[in-house]
């Protein structure tokens, strides 16, 4: 089955500085990768997804980059800002079909 | 748009008593929704698919007889903790995918504590 894993487990940045979180998956047939934001007692909040015919996508300060051959992505955020600091969880679709593998999520402090 | 409620947000009961969880899409049809279970600073883990019309397709290890689902509706699904015990006591949250869509829009989660 898919396995998802993620890095770093945490991660500080200043504000104003970047911030790159990776997430890797096992599964080729995977083809849907969303990156979830979850502040403390909320539910998750989807931010950016990108599908396997692409390589890049972009949304004001975050990016999503996406290595199909590597089998990894990462989520990019720039400029980063105090109300960025939550739980960032990366998924892969199982086997391309609509069931999510989550990754065990990475907890980004943006230290003003 | 892409609105998920799940009511109730958070529930304490008895040991052995059972309580119902309602998942419902607000302003889109929702095929299939899925149910996760989160563990205090932990990832989302998969319980069950639930698919409307159909039996709901259970993740290994979960017990499909302890975690009850129904789909009725396209959009509405249930979650029913039956015998509940406080190993059972957990964060559940619902998520739901508009037809033919990839994409999960979470509900708010329900919070269960088990005495």
């Amino acid at each position: 089955g898919e396995n998802v894993e993620q890095h770093p487990s945490t991660l500080s940045v200043q504000e104003g500085d970047s911030a790159v979180i990776k997430c890797t998956y096992s599964d080729s047939a995977s083809n849907y990768f969303p990156w979830y934001k979850q502040e403390l007692g909320k539910r998750p909040q989807l931010i950016i997804d990108i599908r396997s015919n692409v390589g890049e996508k972009k949304d004001q300060r975050i990016a999503v980059t996406l290595n199909k051959t590597a089998k990894h992505f990462s989520l990019h955020i720039t400029e980063t800002q105090p109300e960025d600091s939550a739980v960032y969880f990366c998924a892969a679709s199982l086997g391309g079909g609509q069931n999510f593998v989550f990754g065990p999520g990475t907890r980004l402090s943006v230290l003003p | 748009g892409a609105v998920v409620s799940q009511h109730p947000s958070w529930v304490i009961c008895k040991s052995g008593t059972s309580v119902k969880i309602e998942c419902r899409s607000l302003d889109f049809q929702a095929t299939t929704m899925f149910w996760y279970r989160q563990f205090p600073k932990q990832s989302l883990m998969l319980m069950a698919t639930s698919n409307e019309g159909s039996k709901a397709t259970y993740e290994q290890g979960v017990e499909k007889d302890k975690f009850l689902i129904n789909h009725a509706s396209l959009t509405l699904s249930t979650l029913t903790v039956t015998s509940a015990h406080p190993e059972d006591s957990s964060f559940y949250i619902c998520s739901a995918s508009p037809s033919g869509s990839y994409e999960q829009f979470f509900g708010p989660g329900t919070r269960l504590t088990v005495l």
